[in-house]
């Protein structure tokens, strides 16, 4: 069964504007990853927050994570036409091996 | 740079035929993993390996099987491909540590005719 669930399911938002994603899980994680996906690619690591953690930045990226909420979101500022991509979640969890458990993403397009 | 290399980028083979996909990484990563992406239903576990000739089901086991006889190499087999396996496999590597990042290969298309 899927542990992450993205929201949305697709996001389209003009050059710019900043684009926002969000992820739920169903049980306790040691981390959250994001990716991206460019069509018909693998996927690329783009951030790692801890379960400790509550927020996290790089670049133009900023994650937040609520464990007591089992939810996470993923904000990037001032979109480029380069960021339309597919963007998913990812938990490893606390129990059992580091199974490495992905959501259905969320199809981000960015309009020039 | 970290290298995940998947055989083939396209693959077109009939029912029933025994197919084979490897991956092979060069970062001396203990993990490895086995995805299939279907449209609406993002990345879905087959199996994952986190040692030589360790294995363990993900959620979608069934109709495929795992061979890692080194640690470089994990292979996906389909028994006996059928129509409902075509999809993109994705296979990913990362170390045995609790916060680490999965490098992925760059898919194989598989179609089943």
């Amino acid at each position: 069964s899927q542990q992450g669930e993205e929201d949305p399911q697709a996001l389209s938002i003009q050059e710019g504007e900043n684009a926002t994603m969000n992820c739920s899980y169903k049980t306790s994680i040691n981390n959250l990853q994001w990716y991206r996906q460019n069509s018909g690619r693998g996927l690329v690591h783009l951030i790692l927050i801890r379960s400790n953690e509550r927020e996290k930045h790089s670049g133009r990226l900023r994650v937040t994570l609520d464990t007591s909420k089992k939810s996470s979101s993923l904000l990037i500022t001032a979109s480029r036409a380069a960021d339309t991509a597919s963007y998913f979640c990812a938990t490893t969890l606390i129990q059992g091996a580091q199974k490495l458990v992905f959501g259905q993403g969320t199809r981000l397009t960015i309009n020039p | 740079d970290v290298k995940v290399t998947q055989s083939s980028r396209y693959l077109v083979k009939r029912t029933g035929e025994k197919v084979f996909l490897e991956c092979v990484q060069d970062m001396d990563h203990e993990n490895m993993f086995w995805y299939r992406q279907d449209p609406g239903l993002g990345l879905r576990l087959i199996y994952f390996s986190y040692d030589v000739k360790m294995k363990e089901k993900g959620d979608i086991p069934e109709g495929y099987s795992v061979s890692r006889e080194k640690k470089e190499r994990f292979s996906l087999i389909l028994e006996s491909a059928s129509t409902n396996q075509t999809s993109m496999y994705l296979c990913a590597s990362s170390f045995f540590r609790t916060s680490t990042e999965a490098f992925f290969g760059q898919g194989t298309r598989l179609t089943v005719v």
